[in-house]
């Protein structure tokens, strides 16, 4: 079943600005995931935070994960137009089940 | 990287018939495969879980007889989705899980449609 649930359902913004997405999820996680999938495509991974991790970077991306509040952000800093997807969160119970959000369709406006 | 092919990438067939997803870990061993599925604008639904050797994991709601699961491999699953209707039209999503390190790789996906 969904665990998660992501906010907005959709963003359009500028080439150059950020791009914020929130995830929320129920039960106790063992990590959370951020993945990307373009139009009609397969997941690509983005990063991996795990429960007793609070945030994490890499390169343009920033994962924060507040456990307390059972909530994950995405942040993508100086958008470009391919970064226009749809981004999805999941996470991690056991036996390495992903259970996935309702996604984020973010547009990057060139 | 690590590459998980899917194929085919997309598929036509009547109603009525049967039709078989392959999902390979082209370099690496799969301890296990998951099968997803995704209806357009909405997330990834979980399937069923397959080990290889073993019968598969279906989730609450996912017809085992409707979708057959084979892993008989430590590199290859199959979906076959049997007898197929138009609402069995959708996207199907595998990825396979790293025997080393439990890392996930997802294939990139078979559209499937039935007329």
């Amino acid at each position: 079943s969904q665990q998660g649930e992501e906010d907005p359902q959709a963003l359009s913004i500028q080439e150059g600005e950020n791009a914020t997405m929130n995830c929320s999820y129920k039960t106790s996680i063992n990590n959370l995931q951020w993945y990307r999938q373009n139009s009609g495509r397969g997941l690509v991974h983005l990063i991996l935070i795990r429960s007793n991790e609070r945030e994490k970077h890499s390169g343009r991306l920033r994962v924060t994960l507040d456990t307390s509040k059972k909530s994950s952000s995405l942040l993508i800093t100086a958008s470009r137009a391919a970064d226009t997807a749809s981004y999805f969160c999941a996470t991690v119970q056991v036996d390495y089940k992903l259970s996935f959000g309702a996604g984020t369709t973010v547009t990057v406006r060139a | 990287g690590a590459v998980v092919s899917q194929h085919p990438s997309w598929v036509i067939c009547k109603s009525g018939t049967s039709v078989k997803i392959e999902c390979r870990s082209l370099d690496f061993q799969a301890t296990t495969m998951f099968w997803y599925r995704q209806f357009p604008k909405q997330s990834l639904m979980l399937m069923a879980t397959s080990n290889e050797g073993s019968k598969a994991t279906y989730e609450q709601g996912v017809e085992k007889d409707k979708f057959l699961i084979n892993h008989a491999s430590l590199t290859l699953s199959t979906l076959t989705v049997t007898s197929a209707h138009p609402e069995d039209s959708s996207f199907y999503i595998c990825s396979a899980q790293r025997a080393e390190g439990n890392t996930i790789y997802f294939g990139e996906g078979s559209w499937l449609t039935v007329v």
